[in-house]
C-alpha cells in the first residue's frame, strides 16, 4: 500500500483558493488517489478521486502530475465551513484504505 | 438515499458491560466497515465485510466482535473493554464493485464511545 505524507496543518482567510499536496512516491500503476473532508465528530466526506492529469468537481479540483508521485487538492475560495481535516488516500479498489495524518485547514475570516 | 446512520451517537459503559453498536445503510452496498478514530489521530480500519463475508480483521482484539446480519446491517459487540477502547467508531460502506477505481466510501456520524 502506498504511503501519503501530508503537511499536519494549513492556515487560510476566506476567499481564497487553497492548495493541498500529497506526496506518495510508492503508489502503483492500479492506485487510485482519493480525498476525503472530516470535520469534528463526523464521519470522513469524500471530496474527488483521480488517476492522471486534472479531475474537477462542483468542489474542488484534483492535479496528478505525470509521474503521479505527488497530487493537489486544490479548494477555489474556502470559506469558514471549509475549516476541517483533509486525508489523501491512495489505493485500488481490493484494497483496504489507509488513513494518513491529514491536513487540518483553518480558514479565517 | 445516500446515508449511513449508527446508533447510538454516544455510549458510555463499564469495563464489565456487553453492549452492541449499530449501522445500517440501504444504498445497496455490499461492503461495510468499522473504523476507529481517537482523538486528533486519523480513522484505523477494523473489519471489512464483502457481501455478508468478514474479508479483513485488522488484528483487532477480541473482545471487539463484528456482525453482519443481512447486507444493510452492521453490528459491532463490545465485551470486557478497557478505558483506551474510548474512541469515535464509524461504519463506513460502498458498492464494492470491480475494476480499477476505488469505490467511494459513504460513513455515519459515528458512535462516542465511553469506556469507564
Amino acid at each position: 500500500l502506498a504511503k501519503t505524507t501530508q503537511p499536519i496543518s494549513m492556515d487560510s482567510y476566506e476567499g481564497q483558493e487553497v492548495n493541498i499536496t500529497c506526496s506518495h512516491n510508492n503508489i502503483a500503476t492500479n492506485d487510485y488517489i482519493t480525498w476525503y473532508q472530516q470535520f469534528p465528530s463526523q464521519g470522513p466526506r469524500f471530496i474527488i478521486q483521480g488517476y492522471k492529469t486534472k479531475v474537477t468537481n462542483e468542489v474542488a479540483s484534483l492535479f496528478i502530475p505525470a509521474d503521479r508521485k505527488s497530487s493537489t487538492l486544490s479548494l477555489p475560495r474556502v470559506s469558514l465551513s471549509d475549516t476541517a481535516v483533509y486525508y489523501c488516500l491512495v489505493g485500488r479498489n481490493t484494497d483496504k484504505l489507509i488513513f494518513g495524518t491529514g491536513t487540518r485547514l483553518q480558514v479565517f475570516p | 438515499d445516500t446515508e449511513v446512520t449508527q446508533t447510538p451517537k454516544h455510549l458510555v459503559m463499564g469495563m464489565t458491560n456487553k453492549k452492541s453498536l449499530k449501522c445500517e445503510q440501504h444504498m445497496g452496498h455490499r461492503a461495510m466497515y468499522w473504523y476507529k478514530q481517537k482523538a486528533k489521530k486519523p480513522p484505523e480500519l477494523m473489519f471489512v465485510y464483502s457481501y455478508e463475508k468478514l474479508s479483513i480483521n485488522e488484528s483487532v482484539p477480541s473482545r471487539f466482535s463484528p456482525e453482519c446480519p443481512n447486507s444493510s446491517l452492521l453490528n459491532l459487540h463490545l465485551h470486557a473493554l478497557q478505558p483506551e477502547d474510548s474512541a469515535l467508531y464509524l461504519c463506513a460502506s460502498s458498492q464494492e464493485t470491480s475494476g480499477a477505481s476505488t469505490d467511494t466510501q459513504y460513513f455515519g456520524p459515528g458512535t462516542r464511545l465511553t469506556v469507564l
